[in-house]
């Protein structure tokens, strides 16, 4: 059974760089055809997509974080990361990782997809 | 981006009985690219049906989707107690992927 688990810090100050790792486990990250992703929840927002990675190294993320995600894969670990750089309160929420399998496809770049196997989830605050 | 407006925003109903679920989108959603989510509290949302009618593995068959364009339903035959939970819609026909804001079934 695939497994995910969220870790890293839960507290940043204002204007630093959140940095999330996601260990895969009851399978390979370099699975041929799934992506692999972030997600984060707040109250105020709902559920918002941030961005995946191919173990190939390819990714694509929300236009609306602008250019502040970094997403990176270290396939000899079995992990993905996040960075979210320049944070602000409105960056608190409960991020997921999660296998992604892209559906909707621009040529060779990917679209969009669903979400087929979730970690469970851990809480960031932004606050000083 | 594509807008998702999921309708009612609690729905009240007791074991046994039958809910409907809706998932509306400010524009049509591509190829049936929809899928729908179970989040219990205190944990990660579950992927329940994909591209508007699929099942995902280990989804009960009271589970069934359907839709196309921009209406969308989520249909539990018959609620189970571990159905009381609330459900999301998401989009994945433009980019970028949007989430609906959530229907909450609650017990009667």
């Amino acid at each position: 059974q695939l497994q995910l688990q969220e870790s890293g810090p839960g507290l940043v100050k204002p204007l630093e760089t959140l940095s999330l790792t996601c260990s895969v486990s009851g399978g390979s990250i370099s699975s041929t055809g799934y992506y692999w992703g972030w997600i984060r929840q707040s109250p105020g927002k709902g559920l918002e997509w941030i961005g995946n990675i191919h173990y190939s190294g390819s990714s694509y993320h929300n236009p609306s974080l602008k250019s502040r995600v970094t997403v990176s894969v270290d396939t000899s670990k079995n992990q993905f990361s996040l960075k979210l750089s320049a944070v602000t309160a409105a960056d608190t929420a409960v991020y997921y990782c999660a296998r992604h399998e892209v559906s909707l496809w621009f040529g060779n770049s990917p679209g969009a997809g669903y979400f087929d196997y979730w970690g469970q989830g851990t809480l960031f605050t932004v606050s000083s | 981006e594509i807008v998702l407006t999921q309708s009612p925003g609690t729905l009240f109903l007791s074991p046994g009985e039958r809910a409907t679920l809706s998932c509306r989108a400010s524009q049509s959603v591509s190829n049936g690219y929809l899928a729908w989510y179970q989040q219990k509290p205190g944990q990660a949302p579950r992927l329940l049906i994909y591209n508007a009618s699929f099942r995902a593995t280990g989804i009960p068959d009271r589970f069934s989707g359907s839709g196309s364009g921009t209406d969308f339903t989520l249909t539990i035959s018959r609620l189970e107690p571990e159905d009381f939970a609330v459900y999301y819609c998401q989009q994945y026909g433009s980019s970028p992927g949007t989430f609906g804001q959530g229907t909450k079934v609650g017990i009667k």
